[in-house]
């Protein structure tokens, strides 16, 4: 089974600064890893998967998630964000070997405010 | 186009009775999904299912039932309705993996909040 632990509920941020949003996972598999979106009274947007290859992945919007395998994480960062960005993001994980269906197993959320 | 769609956006509803949600996908997908949203904004997986037929349930009560009439639809029945039923359901589809290292991008309706009263 997987997991996936977001140690942050709530990240306050100004506009233009950094951001990092924290995600660990659990598997004794090999997994596929995801950052969702989800804007206010919206639906989920992907915004960027590790599936294999290099582990910097650049994804929408000026994020970008690094994996790390040996700490099992995948950390979302953004160099300078904007008003725009404030909305959850989740951290998802789903193993590499399902087939039939890639069910996704999802974080808790992490509820990105930017400040002006 | 709406990739995929969800009716209704908002249900209310009191506590037993009983109450359907919809979900069409106009992307040729086989597999589709059900998620619940807790009040906590927590996603959980409820059901999968792959070309008509239910691949996981994920502990779900019975009183959740998910009928896929043809592979673009996959409907979620709820019986007896409970408070603790009150949740953002979110309908997704993707092409099915056909191989163990393949994986296919999901894509999620808007959602539908359901309110127990």
């Amino acid at each position: 089974a997987q997991s996936v632990t977001q140690l942050d509920s709530q990240v306050p941020v100004f506009e233009e600064a950094p951001v990092e949003l924290r995600c660990n996972y659990s598997s004794s598999v090999s997994v596929y890893l995801f950052w969702y979106v989800q804007y206010p009274n919206q639906g989920l947007q992907l915004l960027l998967k590790y599936l294999s290859g290099s582990t910097l992945v650049k994804g929408i919007n000026g994020f970008e998630a690094e994996f790390n395998k040996s700490q099992t994480s995948f950390h979302l960062r953004k160099p300078s964000v904007h008003i725009s960005d404030t909305a959850e993001y989740f951290c998802a994980v789903t193993s590499k070997y399902q087939t039939g269906a890639n069910n996704l197993f999802f974080g808790t959320g992490t509820r990105l405010t930017v400040i002006p | 186009d709406t990739a995929v769609s969800q009716t209704p956006k908002y249900l209310v509803t009191q506590m037993g009775n009983d109450k359907s949600i919809k979900c069409e996908q106009n992307l040729g997908h086989d597999t589709m999904y059900w998620y619940k949203q807790d009040s906590k904004k927590f996603l959980k997986i409820m059901f999968s299912y792959n070309n008509k037929e239910l691949i996981i349930n994920e502990t779900v009560p019975n009183r959740f039932s998910p009928k896929s009439p043809d592979k673009a639809h996959l409907n979620l029945h709820i019986n007896s309705l409970e408070l603790g039923d009150s949740a953002v359901y979110f309908c997704a589809s993707s092409q099915v993996p056909i191989a163990a290292v393949l994986y296919n991008e999901q894509f999620f309706g808007p959602g539908t909040r359901l309110t127990v009263l």
